[in-house]
């Protein structure tokens, strides 16, 4: 069975650009969470997509923002990138986004300069 | 608001040792679930544990246990027969059954398996 699967795996992007981030979930999960990992504030919850719908956002900035697909597909956007974005930008899916834990995919690694 | 706290940044022991990693929590709720994930260099958070709050025992998972004192808010990682492979960052996470459904993490504690 497949696991979660982010691409891409590394991105460079400029100041002031917009990013694109994919993640698809392990198949038959409908819950699709977002979290950031840096060094100085650790993993941070970004938001959470179940069936199509924002269910739960994390204390971030109208800059991050998300979607999810019918096929519980989820992309996350980030516009007009600081340096401060560079992290390591994680998806978890879940069946229902609930009790059994999160299924963690690789990861994309940001790097804003 | 709930906070996780791991106290041990870095952990370093021989390999086959028995090492116990700690996590303290503060919430006022009473539903909810801990976990121990695991991330090793190939930067998948890897779910090695879990415990259920209701549950008074002690979930395991073959050489991983934890020791679970609720009125404590201690939720602590023991690894028995240490192995190389279980070097990697450990983070304790919380989740609160009730209202947003998410992960709060800890700052992690490296651990590093000897030969």
């Amino acid at each position: 069975k497949a696991g979660v699967t982010q691409t891409p795996r590394y991105l460079i992007k400029t100041r002031g650009q917009q990013v694109t981030l994919s993640c698809s979930p392990i198949s038959g999960h409908r819950s699709v969470s977002w979290y950031q990992q840096t060094p100085g504030q650790g993993l941070q919850f970004l938001f959470e997509y179940f069936s199509e719908t924002q269910r739960n956002k994390g204390n971030f900035p109208g800059r991050f923002s998300g979607r999810q697909f019918s096929n519980s597909r989820s992309e996350m956007n980030v516009s007009t990138l600081e340096l401060g974005d560079s992290a390591l930008y994680l998806c978890a899916s879940s069946r229902d986004g609930s009790n059994y834990g999160y299924t963690f995919g690789s990861g994309t690694r940001l790097t804003v300069v | 608001a709930q906070t996780v706290t791991q106290s041990q940044p870095e952990m370093s022991v021989q390999e086959a040792e028995t090492v116990t990693l700690s996590c303290t929590y503060d919430t006022s709720e009473s539903n909810y679930y801990l976990f121990w994930y695991k991330q090793p260099p190939s930067r998948q958070m890897i779910l090695v544990i879990r415990q259920e709050a209701y549950k008074q025992q002690n979930a395991t998972e073959n050489r991983f246990s934890v020791n679970f004192q609720k009125a404590a808010k201690s939720f602590s990682l023991k690894i028995s027969d240490s192995q190389l492979g279980d070097t990697a960052m450990y983070f304790c996470a919380f989740m609160n059954l009730q209202g947003a459904q998410k992960l709060v993490f800890g700052q992690g504690t490296r651990l590093t398996i000897n030969p």
